[in-house]
């Protein structure tokens, strides 16, 4: 089955604690990207990549690292967490068929609460 | 900031009347998606538009892209409980970007 898989689905951490939650996709996408959500703000890219070691910044960055090493896998590390960083959080990933942005496939998300 | 806008945030309609929400961009779009995320879910693909002007249909729910491409609307025709979510656009402003509106919620009453 065609899927994005994320873990955790639900973290509640400390301030200072560094996390790292996983993204996986079994679709051969080359693009993957992860976002936050948060109540009146729509979804807001943090980072996204177009392929193996190639990633950049999205609208929403600070805080965040992520690394491409391989394909299939795109985690999002938060080295020193803080409060304001609590949100859902969603990865997605995509063929991007001659520059024209494909269908995001959505993992199920993760809730994340800082204290 | 959030350079593509979405109206209404919220609507609440009785089950049977219609719905449209507008989604609204600073910049001119290549493409535009729509998404459907219900309650404790994620968002999920609804649809997208290439062309200026263009217009598609599925069903009870009805997509426009504006002829300058910087404006995108979705229709909901007798809406029914099943409706009930945030409808969020997505528009590509240029290659590798794609920022989503700031969507809509609807709830339907039956």
């Amino acid at each position: 089955e065609a899927q994005v898989t994320q873990n955790p689905r639900y973290l509640i951490t400390v301030t200072g604690k560094k996390l790292t939650v996983t993204c996986s996709q079994n679709m051969n996408h080359e693009y993957m990207s992860w976002y936050r959500q948060d109540p009146g703000l729509g979804l807001r890219q943090i980072y996204y990549s177009m392929n193996v070691e190639v990633t950049d910044k999205g609208d929403v960055p600070e805080g965040y690292k992520v690394s491409r090493k391989e394909k299939r896998n795109f985690p999002l590390i938060l080295e020193s967490p803080s409060p304001n960083q609590t949100s859902l959080y969603f990865c997605a990933s995509s063929l991007v068929p001659r520059g024209v942005m494909g269908e995001q496939y959505f993992g199920p998300g993760t809730r994340l609460t800082v204290t | 900031g959030q350079q593509v806008m979405q109206i209404p945030q919220y609507q609440h309609v009785q089950e049977g009347e219609d719905f449209t929400t507008y989604c609204n961009s600073s910049t001119t779009l290549s493409n535009i998606q729509w998404y459907k995320q219900r309650p404790g879910g994620h968002p999920v693909f609804l649809i997208q538009l290439v062309k200026s002007g263009e217009v598609k249909k599925q069903k009870r729910l009805t997509f426009q892209f504006g002829e300058a491409k910087k404006n995108s609307s979705l229709h909901i025709t007798a809406t029914q409980t099943t409706d009930v979510g945030t409808y969020f656009c997505a528009g590509q402003r240029s290659f590798q970007k794609l920022v989503f509106g700031t969507g809509t919620r609807l709830l339907v009453s039956p």
